[in-house]
């Protein structure tokens, strides 16, 4: 089985500042996949990225970036010079190497960016 | 090329009816998930289907809950003699034919409410 581990429940930044969101992947599978999603007040789902466990090569998208550490079964998202519009519930979630794809949430973290 | 597709986008059903929720995929997917999200939590996975089959529904509850996704048409979660229990945000995601894991994209949501 797997778990998926979010403990910020809530974070509260002001304009500008960097955030970073944690996100711990608990499974006895040697090969999975991670996923990151947002989700704004307006309600619908929005996938952000997918990381495959065999490459821990970090990754930036513009504002955002990923640093995966399959030592710590982490996978944390950062968000640069945070702005109103990044205010949403941002989900992380995984899945092992075959079976359904069924994907496994955390509870989410709430993040609220200030002006 | 239009995203899933979920109707209707709030449902109101009083105890004891019935509730039918719509869910088209993607244009060129075949894969069909249903998750629902309980207030203040993370969404969980309820069945995976691909055309005319059910291929993982250990997430649906074991009564009164039912889920196909024809040949012809949408993909459909049933719900019969709803209790308020019930009443929870329910979303459909869908995927391309599997080969190499592939993230799942998520349609707006049903909110189901039980009165």
């Amino acid at each position: 089985a797997q778990k998926v581990t979010q403990a910020q429940t809530e974070i509260s930044v002001v304009e500008k500042e960097d955030v970073t969101l944690d996100c711990v992947y608990e499974t006895r599978d040697t090969t999975y996949y991670l996923f990151w999603y947002k989700q704004p007040p307006s309600g619908e789902l929005v996938f952000l990225i997918r990381r495959n466990s065999f490459d821990e090569q970090n990754e930036i998208s513009g504002r955002y970036s990923w640093n995966f550490q399959k030592s710590t079964s982490s996978f944390n998202f950062t968000i640069t010079a945070s702005q109103v519009v990044d205010s949403a519930v941002y989900f992380c979630a995984g899945f092992p190497k075959g079976g359904s794809e069924k994907l496994v949430f955390g509870k989410g973290t709430k993040l609220t960016v200030n002006p | 090329n239009a995203g899933v597709m979920q109707n209707p986008r709030h449902l109101v059903r009083r105890r004891g009816q019935e509730a039918r929720l719509r869910c088209s995929p993607m244009k060129g997917h075949s894969h069909v998930y249903w998750y629902r999200q309980l207030p203040e939590e993370g969404l969980k996975f309820m069945v995976y289907l691909q055309k005319e089959n059910i291929i993982d529904e250990s997430g649906m509850p074991k009564e009164r809950f039912s889920a196909e996704f024809p040949k012809e048409g949408p993909s459909i979660l049933r719900i019969q003699q709803v209790v308020r229990g019930d009443s929870a945000a329910y979303f459909c995601a869908s995927s391309p034919p599997q080969g190499t894991p592939n993230e799942q994209f998520f349609g707006p949501g049903t909110r189901l409410t039980v009165l």
